[in-house]
């Protein structure tokens, strides 16, 4: 299995500053025949399923705002939020697709400092 | 729209069974993919299998002994069973749908909770 590693596992943000989670594979997920990352990111709030923020590495799902994106390439891959928003407190994951043997991070915690 | 349905309590040894109803889209004339994933309380999330109608079928390779998934078209369900369960099993249990094997869950059931308890 490809083992996804999130860091960090919390994280404390205030108001309006930037946001950065990582995630790393065991194994690259990039496939050269399309030039794409299969690695997506979740947005889980308490108590709801988990949302589809970003896919490709680097799209954004529709709906998703703008200050959401995500970045990297093969093993090593970003979200980053611009400027954080009370709403975007949440648990993030990410997962890999490359694999029909999918894996998720083991989450990291946003809050508000 | 997907909406998880099933027993919320099941006895250790026993069989844990599930059902995802699917609205909005036929299971049976799509290529979708449709999925379970698990997250115990307080926990990550941890995919269990995924299949397409008429397609291919994959099984978490640490629980494929024991989880079977099956569809029924006629009411546009798709099931889960896991056998043999334990206090491990207990989990809130989500049903999702991914565009093909190979794209990540953009939709996903509210998830049930099942707890494994005698």
């Amino acid at each position: 299995d490809i083992v996804m590693t999130q860091s960090p596992d919390s994280l404390a943000v205030s108001l309006g500053e930037r946001a950065t989670i990582n995630c790393k594979s065991s194994q690259s997920v990039f496939y050269s025949s399309n030039n794409k990352n299969y690695l997506a990111w979740y947005q889980q709030k308490p108590g709801q399923p988990p949302k589809l923020v970003i896919y490709w590495a680097s799209t954004r799902e529709s709906g998703v705002p703008d200050r959401f994106s995500g970045s990297g390439s093969g093993t090593d891959f970003t979200l980053t939020i611009s400027s954080l928003q009370a709403e975007d407190v949440a648990v993030y994951y990410c997962q890999q697709y490359y694999s029909t043997s999918y894996t998720f991070g083991q989450g990291t915690k946003l809050e508000i400092k | 729209q997907l909406q998880e349905s099933g027993p919320g309590l099941v006895k250790p040894s026993e069989t844990l069974s599930l059902t995802c109803t699917v609205s909005g889209v036929s299971i049976s004339s799509s290529s979708y993919y449709w999925g379970w994933i698990r997250q115990p309380p307080g926990k990550g999330l941890e995919w269990i299998g995924s299949f397409s109608y008429g397609g291919n079928t994959y099984y978490n390779p640490s629980l494929k002994r024991r989880v079977t998934m099956s569809v029924d078209t006629s009411e546009n369900q798709f099931s889960l069973k896991l056998t043999s369960v334990t206090a491990g099993d207990t989990a809130l249990y989500y049903c999702a749908r991914s565009g093909d094997a190979y794209n990540p869950f953009d939709y996903w059931g509210q998830g049930t909770l099942v707890t494994v308890s005698s």
